[in-house]
């Protein structure tokens, strides 16, 4: 239980096009969803967090014009980089907390997606 | 403000050699602590976590760590490395009053030798 899935696992895009994410919470409700990106051999940074039904909430430094999120039911959020550029390259990583037993307890990790732009 | 140190960017064992990864964490309140591992191209599994009560927490894999208040540290351990161990391991602090958001450590690489 508590499978969380990212689609697409990669994508290629042109700079300037918009890219959309999507993670689902495959076998439970994912009343919050978090969102992160990876650099190289780095760490995960949290970009923003996001319950269902209500606006995200971004990190301090991330343009929430740029990375659009919504999370439109609870089993579904989609981050949409818009206007993407090379420096938007990176693993983009999704991970949702339930609101019931295991899941209300821990994250659950999406398997990234990574996002190349030339 | 919460945050954690993990030293050493890469820790290399041999096979069957014991494992230990640091982390140290700095939080103004009681913390919560994790361990995850992230294998190429994937995302994080979790390897176990504290929240409360035994301060000696076992995990998946064989894998444990001790949270130790005094010393600030949550360092993961396991007797006898095996290949399938070779991933990267963060470790992460969250806490109640920071909405249980994750701040993660750098991570440790670890390379285990035939």
């Amino acid at each position: 239980g508590a499978v969380v899935s990212q689609h697409p696992s990669r994508v290629i895009c042109k700079s300037g096009t918009s890219v959309k994410i999507e993670c689902r919470s495959l076998d439970f409700q994912a009343t919050t969803m978090f969102w992160y990106r990876q650099f190289p051999k780095q760490s995960l940074m949290l970009m923003a967090t996001s319950n269902e039904g209500s606006k995200a909430t971004y990190e301090q430094g991330v343009e929430k014009d740029k990375f659009l999120i919504n999370h439109a039911s609870l089993t579904l959020s989609t981050l949409t980089v818009t206007s993407a550029h090379p420096e938007d390259s990176s693993f983009y990583i999704c991970s949702a907390r339930g609101r019931t037993g295991r899941s209300y307890n821990e994250q659950f990790f999406g398997p990234g997606t990574r996002l190349t732009v030339l | 403000a919460q945050s954690v140190t993990q030293l050493g960017s890469h820790v290399s064992v041999s096979e069957g050699a014991l494992v230990l990864l640091r982390c140290n964490y700095s939080s103004s309140v009681p913390p919560y602590l994790f361990w995850y591992v992230q294998y190429p191209n994937q995302g994080l599994q979790l390897l176990l976590k504290y929240t409360t009560g035994a301060t000696l927490v076992k995990g998946i894999n064989g894998f444990e760590a001790e949270f130790k208040k005094s010393e600030t540290s949550f360092h993961l351990t396991k007797p006898s490395a095996h290949m399938s161990d070779a991933a990267e391991y963060f470790c992460a602090v969250s806490t109640k009053s920071s909405g249980d958001k994750l701040t993660f450590g750098t991570g440790t690489r670890l390379a285990v030798r035939p």
